[in-house]
């Protein structure tokens, strides 16, 4: 069973700390995402990756960081957390241009409360 | 700026009930269209359309694409206390490589 794997299913983590939110996929999926999901606002994405080293910022990028140093794992970095990045973060992945015919394959998420 | 639009944005029904979700969208470089369902945790893939007018079925539920007016439709017949979930509309961006999700309709069925 194919599947994408958060290492956190909840974290809390004091103003100021540094945060790592793992995700690992056994799909050989090209292309990866990580979104945060808050009431009312749907899925934002945060930042993508298309190939190892490679990054996009997505639409709310500030205050985050990622890193993809293997084609299977795609870290978000919080470098100082704060209380407005309290959310659920989603990561997904999937083909280029979903070309399979499939869409992404996501996480179960990682719940994030920042204290 | 690319937006997806669903309406309603939540909706309770009884079991057996017909319910028809909506997802407009305005986008520069339209791919394909996406539906997903999201219980209490990841959103799974029920649907990708790419074609206007060609309907895809799976079960109970149904999707159609119109392209000219910019929406579609899922539909779920006969309505089941399981089908109780948020549904994500998601628009993929040709040459961005990237989606556009909408907030979700969040649907309740009760017995």
């Amino acid at each position: 069973d194919v599947k994408v794997t958060q290492s956190s299913r909840y974290l809390v983590k004091r103003t100021g700390e540094k945060v790592f939110l793992e995700c690992v996929q056994d799909m050989d999926h090209e292309n990866m995402f990580w979104y945060r999901q808050d009431p009312g606002l749907g899925l934002r994405l945060i930042y993508f990756s298309y190939d190892v080293k490679m990054k996009e910022k997505g639409d709310i990028p500030e205050g985050y960081s990622v890193s993809r140093e293997k084609k299977e794992r795609f870290s978000l970095i919080l470098e100082s957390a704060s209380t407005n990045q309290t959310s659920m973060y989603l990561c997904a992945s999937g083909f280029p241009l979903l070309s399979r015919g499939h869409g992404y394959t996501f996480g179960s998420g990682t719940r994030l409360t920042v204290v | 700026e690319d937006k997806v639009v669903q309406s309603p944005l939540s909706l309770v029904v009884h079991e057996g009930d017909t319910v028809t979700l909506n997802c407009s969208y305005e986008v520069t470089n339209f791919r394909s269209l996406l539906w997903y369902k999201q219980e209490k945790k990841a959103p799974t893939f029920l649907f990708m359309l790419t074609s206007s007018g060609i309907e895809k079925k799976s079960g109970r539920l149904s999707s159609i694409l119109d392209k000219k007016e910019l929406f579609s439709i899922l539909n779920i017949t006969a309505t089941q206390t399981g089908d109780s979930a948020v549904y994500l509309c998601a628009v993929e961006i040709s040459n961005a490589g990237k989606s556009t999700f909408g907030d979700g309709t969040t649907l309740t069925v009760k017995p």
